[in-house]
């Protein structure tokens, strides 16, 4: 299974703090995209970065990728309470089935 | 706005009576998705369309139908629901497989 694993499970912070959350993969990818759900809701794209790319920034966030450990990481910088929700990585395998593999996900609750 | 609507946002059903969740997108993209979502899982893909091209995911169950007459419509169809049923069904489009998913706010299913 492609299925990704994001490590920790749970993470709880000080608003202000940075959460950082990992993500690793077992097979060959086109791309590795981050997204954030919160409670009872849909899921909301965040940043896309391709297989070819080794780091990627969107506001507050930072997003690395490293294709030979099969992982990447996703930097919140100065965390608000708006961004607790859980946040999930997908992959792009790259034999060509055009689907994304979501990891089991990392609940983030920042704590005012 | 350009958005992924999907009606009703929660839906009671009774064991063994079908039940028909919809799905529409102003956003005109080729590609759409049904998820099912598991309290504190990740999303499991059911099948997508690729335009009108159906695929189906090999451990989805035969329970489980989708139809998708027009770009903008997609339905998905739980003939029989069981109480394993209950889960978050979320649609999601996109312009590329494989790339960017826009999601809908999801139906939370009780299966009474």
């Amino acid at each position: 299974s492609q299925q990704g694993e994001e490590d920790p499970q749970a993470l709880s912070i000080q608003e202000g703090e940075n959460a950082t959350m990992n993500c690793s993969y077992k097979t060959s990818i086109n791309n590795l995209q981050w997204y954030r759900q919160n409670s009872g809701r849909g899921l909301v794209h965040l940043i896309l970065i391709r297989s070819n790319e080794r780091e990627k920034h969107s506001g507050r966030l930072r997003v690395t990728l490293d294709t030979s450990k099969k992982s990447s990481s996703l930097l919140i910088t100065a965390s608000r309470a708006a961004d607790t929700a859980s946040y999930f990585c997908a992959t792009e395998p790259n034999f060509g089935n055009e689907k994304l593999t979501f990891g089991t996900g990392t609940r983030l609750t920042i704590i005012p | 706005d350009a958005m992924v609507i999907q009606n009703p946002r929660y839906q009671v059903t009774q064991f063994g009576k079908p039940v028909t969740l919809s799905c529409s997108q102003t956003l005109n993209h080729n590609v759409m998705y049904w998820y099912q979502q598991k309290s504190s899982q990740a999303p499991k893909l059911l099948f997508h369309y690729y335009d009108k091209d159906f695929n189906n995911e090999a451990d989805t169950p035969d329970n489980f139908q989708s139809r998708r007459p027009n770009t903008s419509f997609c339905f998905l169809d739980i003939r029989s629901p069981g109480l394993g049923d209950a889960a978050m069904y979320l649609c999601a489009t996109s312009e590329i497989a494989g790339e960017t998913q826009y999601f809908g706010p999801g139906t939370r299913l009780l299966v009474l």
